[in-house]
């Protein structure tokens, strides 16, 4: 069971859109719908952003969309605000009933 | 509300056994599924296993059979045991509800930092 790869960092300016990618495997997200995104911020438990990897908890913000296509997942940020610098991880369910995260991207809002 | 507690020793000497408690409050354990989530200091997320309100669980094959994880309705709380721990075991252990339709981690415990030193 391998972590999902994301980029260690991304960054953007206030208004600006960033998107961060996952990629998984035909084991993980390849095979399910079931992608989450988690925003950490520092010191922080991880919070729900996205689940069923396009999907939004209706608490969270509308400048959050998820998207997934084969073996990858993207989260996409528009409007970006300060608050919105963070950690973000992906998760996606995966064979046997077992998860895996990636690595985290930092999130910088310059 | 939804509301999840992580309680345990914040220090545990290597190649002894690591335990943890998650009180649950407001709403029973019967009905959902429960999962532990690790956070090595400055480092990113790893899934540690799951518990189901059947007592089924499922665990990082990286682990091996070092964790056990258990449930007690009647405490309305679940645990989790890893032996032989070393220090790459240090980390914030977290507790989380799984919501079982859509496979995520929907509730948080707000952690708990556990150190492996002798």
């Amino acid at each position: 069971q391998s972590a999902l790869t994301q980029p260690a960092s991304v960054s953007g300016s206030p208004g600006q859109s960033i998107t961060i990618s996952c990629t998984g495997t035909n084991s993980d997200i390849g095979s399910y719908k079931f992608v989450s995104w988690y925003q950490q911020h520092p010191g922080k438990a991880p919070r729900l952003m996205i689940y069923e990897a396009t999907k939004r908890p209706s608490r969270v913000s509308n400048r959050f969309s998820g998207a997934k296509s084969g073996n990858t997942a993207s989260l996409t940020v528009s409007g970006l605000q300060a608050e919105d610098e963070a950690d973000y991880y992906c998760c996606s369910f995966a064979s046997g009933s077992t998860w895996v995260f990636g690595g985290g991207t930092k999130l910088t809002v310059l | 509300q939804v509301q999840l507690q992580e309680s345990g020793p914040g220090l545990v000497k290597p190649s002894e056994t690591l335990s943890l408690t998650c009180i649950v409050s407001g709403i029973s354990v019967n009905t959902y599924y429960w999962s532990w989530i690790r956070q090595p200091p400055g480092k990113g997320l790893e899934w540690i296993g799951y518990i189901n309100y059947s007592g089924r669980t499922t665990h990082n094959p990286s682990l091996g059979s070092r964790l056990t994880i258990s449930i007690d309705t009647s405490m309305n709380q679940f645990s989790l045991k890893l032996s032989s721990v070393t220090a790459a075991d240090t980390a914030v252990y977290y507790c989380s509800r799984v919501d079982g339709i859509i496979q995520s981690f929907d509730y948080w415990g707000q952690g708990i930092l556990v150190t492996v030193s002798s």
